[in-house]
């Protein structure tokens, strides 16, 4: 069964620094990955997606993931952050089920908070 | 504006009472699932419909039941519901089940205690 595995369950960074969120899934076969948003009290929003092609891709908001396969990761980064990427992250893999490719499982999620 | 709606977004109910949480999508999607989101254990799928009429169980699926009977609304129906059901809950669609060139789209959420 596939799983998705982010291991840093908090992450602080100042406004204007780097982040990385890690990301590892366990698959069979070549994976579909994404990465979601969550800001306080909304949904997930689509941040980005890798299916085929080029590892790195990128999203929205400034933000891309590079997908690995030999390390199995799909790590997401973003240059310089900004006080409003303050949210939870979620990696996600699309599985297949019954009837194809369309069961997601998700990570634990990463809280990730931005200090001045 | 193409969205998924849930209601209600808050909802308190006592052990046993039966429930309905609604979904309902405007943009033509095939597949809809349900998903609840607990504190250290990310989002798991509890069932998914692939079109009218078709469901199948998602990871976490006791407890709950679902129908299809239109294209547009997916409700998530709790029979008997227990205090480990309170939970965060999202409704998603997409218009591609082999998620290969859309996104799936996820409601605001309903929070549900159970008491």
């Amino acid at each position: 069964a596939q799983s998705v595995t982010q291991p840093d369950i908090h992450i602080t960074v100042s406004e204007g620094a780097s982040l990385e969120l890690r990301c590892n899934y366990s698959y069979g076969a070549t994976p579909y990955l994404f990465w979601y948003v969550q800001s306080p009290g909304q949904g997930l929003q689509l941040l980005l997606k890798y299916f085929s092609g080029d590892t790195l891709v990128q999203g929205i908001k400034g933000f891309e993931a590079e997908f690995k396969r030999s390390q199995s990761s799909f790590n997401l980064r973003k240059p310089s952050v900004h006080w409003s990427d303050a949210a939870e992250y979620f990696c996600a893999v699309g599985a297949q089920g019954n009837f194809g490719n369309e069961k997601l499982t998700f990570g634990t999620g990463t809280r990730l908070t931005i200090i001045p | 504006e193409a969205q998924v709606t849930q209601n209600p977004r808050y909802l308190i109910t006592v052990t046993g009472k039966k429930l309905t949480v609604t979904c309902s999508q405007n943009m033509n999607h095939e597949y809809m699932s349900w998903y609840r989101q607990d504190p250290g254990l990310g989002l798991r799928q509890i069932y998914y419909s692939m079109n009218v009429e078709v469901t199948d169980k998602g990871d976490v699926p006791e407890g709950y039941k679902v129908s299809r009977k239109e294209k547009r609304n997916f409700p998530l129906i709790l029979e008997s519901p227990s205090p480990n059901q309170t939970s965060l809950y999202f409704c998603a669609s997409s218009s591609n089940p082999g998620f290969g060139a859309t996104e799936a789209f996820f409601g605001q959420g309903t929070r549900l205690t159970v008491v």
